[in-house]
């Protein structure tokens, strides 16, 4: 069965340092990999997404994530946070067929001015 | 190109009473999902359309729970005699047929269930 781990519950940085949350990820095929955000009361939105090719995606707002297949992780990664990315991200896993998508329990990123 | 939108955004209600919650895709948008998000969680999938048909449920879909997508546009999700442990987080998402993976969200309806 498909599952998801984002080992880290909360985390906290200082504005302008970067930033990595962990991802990892259970699956018997090829995985569809995404990172979604969603701020307090809000749905989510979608960061990024890695399907197949280069395992280094770039998304929006500055985000980046690298697929490492050996190690099952989807980390997610940004060079220097700012205030306004402080929210909670989901790591979460799919097919191509476009069928449920199975997501971890979120990492919960503030940040510290 | 409007996003997926959800209606209502809040509900409260009594614990035995029936809600019923709405979500209009993105227009064209062949797929529909409804997930579960209680708090201090990941959603949960409980079902999913191609079109009018609804090809997977989820065993936290229980007999209490109905969605339907009769026109294959918008859905509704109901839940009859509403328990506690029914509030959460109801998430709405589509995709496309070109692009069946990659599933856009609604804002949510937030359910309370005194």
């Amino acid at each position: 069965a498909q599952s998801v781990t984002q080992p880290d519950i909360h985390i906290t940085v200082s504005e302008g340092a970067s930033l990595e949350l962990r991802c990892n990820y259970s699956y018997g095929a090829t995985p569809y990999l995404f990172w979604y955000v969603q701020s307090p009361g809000q749905g989510l939105q979608l960061l990024l997404k890695y399907f197949s090719g280069d395992t280094l995606v770039q998304g929006i707002k500055g985000f980046e994530a690298e697929f490492k297949r050996s190690q099952s992780s989807f980390n997610l990664r940004k060079p220097s946070v700012h205030w306004s990315d402080a929210a909670e991200y989901f790591c979460a896993v799919g097919d191509e067929y476009g069928n449920k998508l199975v997501f971890g329990a979120g990492t919960i990123l503030r940040v510290k001015s | 190109d409007t996003g997926v939108s959800q209606d209502p955004r809040h509900k409260i209600t009594k614990r035995g009473q029936n809600v019923t919650f709405r979500c209009d895709p993105i227009s064209e948008h062949n797929r529909l999902y409804w997930y579960r998000q209680t708090l201090g969680q990941g959603p949960e999938f409980l079902t999913y359309f191609q079109n009018e048909a609804q090809l997977e449920k989820s065993r936290l879909l229980s007999d209490r729970f109905s969605a339907e997508r009769p026109k294959g546009s918008f859905s509704t999700l109901e839940i009859q005699r509403t328990e506690q442990g029914d509030s959460a987080m109801y998430l709405c998402a589509s995709s496309s047929r070109n692009r069946p993976h990659e599933q856009f969200f609604g804002p949510g309806t937030r359910l309370t269930v005194l």
